[in-house]
């Protein structure tokens, strides 16, 4: 089975500084991986995705993940922090069943953003 | 509509009682997943539909815990005989195909608390 972990369940950093949470997974064949954020009461939103091609994936608001197959990687960075980032993280694995694309979850990192 | 919707958001259940979490998905969405949240943690695999056929319900955790989605389209889920361990945030999320690089779209959750 597939599996993600989430270095770092609160990650806390001042505005404007670099933003990087992390996140290893352990798949037996080639991954598709998510970054979700969810802010407080609200369901997940996909940030951005890595399928297949380009390794550097950039998604919505500024973020980008580069997944490193040899380190069993997908780190998420955003060069500068908003205090509008300040949110609940979440790094996910597809693990296709051959009945649907069913998504494993990190245990999440909570970002807080300081002035 | 727009987004996934679920109703209600909020749930206090006696333990013992029986619930119905309901969730409509984005019209034309062929797959339709169920997640629960506990708290402080990631959302964990419930089951799955592909139209109203329910191709993975591996996740369920008991036979207290029931899912339907009987024309396609609305998904129902219902627990039994509540227990205090059921209480969790309940996802629904749904995607246009099962194929496994397609994104999800999630609702904002029902909440439910079991006293």
């Amino acid at each position: 089975a597939q599996s993600v972990t989430q270095l770092g369940s609160h990650v806390s950093v001042s505005e404007g500084a670099l933003v990087l949470l992390r996140c290893n997974y352990s798949s037996s064949v080639p991954p598709y991986l998510f970054w979700y954020v969810q802010y407080p009461n609200q369901g997940l939103q996909l940030l951005l995705k890595y399928t297949t091609g380009a390794t550097l994936v950039k998604g919505i608001n500024g973020f980008e993940a580069e997944f490193k197959k040899s380190e069993t990687s997908f780190h998420l960075t955003k060069p500068s922090a908003h205090m509008s980032d300040a949110a609940e993280y979440f790094c996910a694995v597809t693990e296709f069943t051959g009945g649907g694309n069913k998504l494993t979850f990190g245990t999440g990192t909570q970002l807080k953003v300081e002035l | 509509g727009a987004g996934v919707s679920q109703s209600p958001r909020y749930k206090v259940a006696k333990r013992g009682q029986d619930v119905a979490l309901r969730c409509d998905p984005i019209s034309g969405h062929v797959s339709l997943f169920w997640y629960q949240q506990a708290l402080g943690q990631g959302p964990e695999f419930l089951t799955y539909f592909q139209n109203e056929a329910q191709l993975d319900k591996s996740g369920l955790p008991s036979d207290r815990f029931f899912a339907e989605r009987p024309e396609g389209s609305v998904s129902t889920l219902k627990i039994q005989r509540t227990q205090q361990e059921d209480s969790a945030v309940y996802l629904c999320a749904s995607s246009f195909t099962g194929e496994t690089n397609t994104e999800a779209f999630f609702g904002q959750g029902t909440r439910l608390t079991v006293v």
